[in-house]
């Protein structure tokens, strides 16, 4: 079992919609959650970063943890064509102070016009 | 450049070749992070350097793959004899400063036939 589960997609939806990612894990030592967004032969680029239980909001993106049930959402509200990608949710595991960071599978949405 | 760049952008290599991928990451960043992207999966974690010290490299898969950044700046990985399960997109990321965000270049994408 992966330490990070993420439920692949592909996941469409039309232009509007309120969009809901998620991402289970295992590891209780995980302490910061990211999601990032990888475009087409891209590399993948940071979305959002939270450390702790509750929601943070980024204008039309809404990062959620729940530690007790060690469950991560994004929710991305008002969505548009160009939110079309990738997303990886992602966990930090600490080495010599360095962020190594463990991805999930990650979902491919596709937002339609 | 402005990002982190790597190259080349696209390797095709026969069964048993060697390679050599290079990155090279934002100037004056000290950390610098290999990740192996899978077909349909997330990135993993390979190898971490904290300027020239290569402080982990648990997730390298074999012996055939080695990593070295001998100035502290710009990163080669190499896999020998390479084998079809090589086939991936090669990503490299640094960080400013130890426990920074990560800034991921656009990776190399490595076929062995």
């Amino acid at each position: 079992q992966k330490e990070v589960e993420q439920d692949p997609g592909p996941l469409s939806v039309p232009e509007g919609a309120i969009v809901s990612l998620n991402c289970t894990y295992s590891n209780s030592a995980f302490q910061y959650f990211m999601w990032y967004r990888q475009y087409s032969r891209k590399g993948p680029e940071l979305l959002m970063y939270t450390y702790s239980s509750g929601n943070k909001e980024d204008g039309r993106f809404t990062a959620q943890v729940d530690k007790s049930s060690k469950y991560i959402s994004l929710f991305i509200r008002d969505s548009q064509p160009s939110d079309s990608a990738t997303y990886l949710c992602a966990m930090v595991s600490t080495i010599q102070g360095a962020q190594k960071l463990v991805f999930g599978q990650g979902t491919r949405l596709t937002i339609n016009p | 450049g402005a990002g982190v760049s790597q190259s080349p952008r696209y390797k095709v290599a026969k069964r048993g070749q060697d390679v050599a991928l290079r990155c090279d990451p934002i100037s004056g960043h000290v950390s610098l992070f290999w990740y192996q992207q899978a077909l349909g999966q997330g990135p993993e974690f390979l190898t971490y350097f904290q300027n020239e010290a290569q402080l982990d490299k648990s997730g390298l898969p074999s012996d055939r793959f080695f990593a070295e950044r001998p100035e502290g700046s710009v990163s080669t990985l190499k896999i020998q004899r390479t084998q079809q399960e090589d086939s991936a997109v090669y990503l490299c990321a640094s960080s400013l400063v130890v426990g920074g965000e990560q800034f991921f270049g656009p990776g190399t994408r490595l076929t062995v036939l």
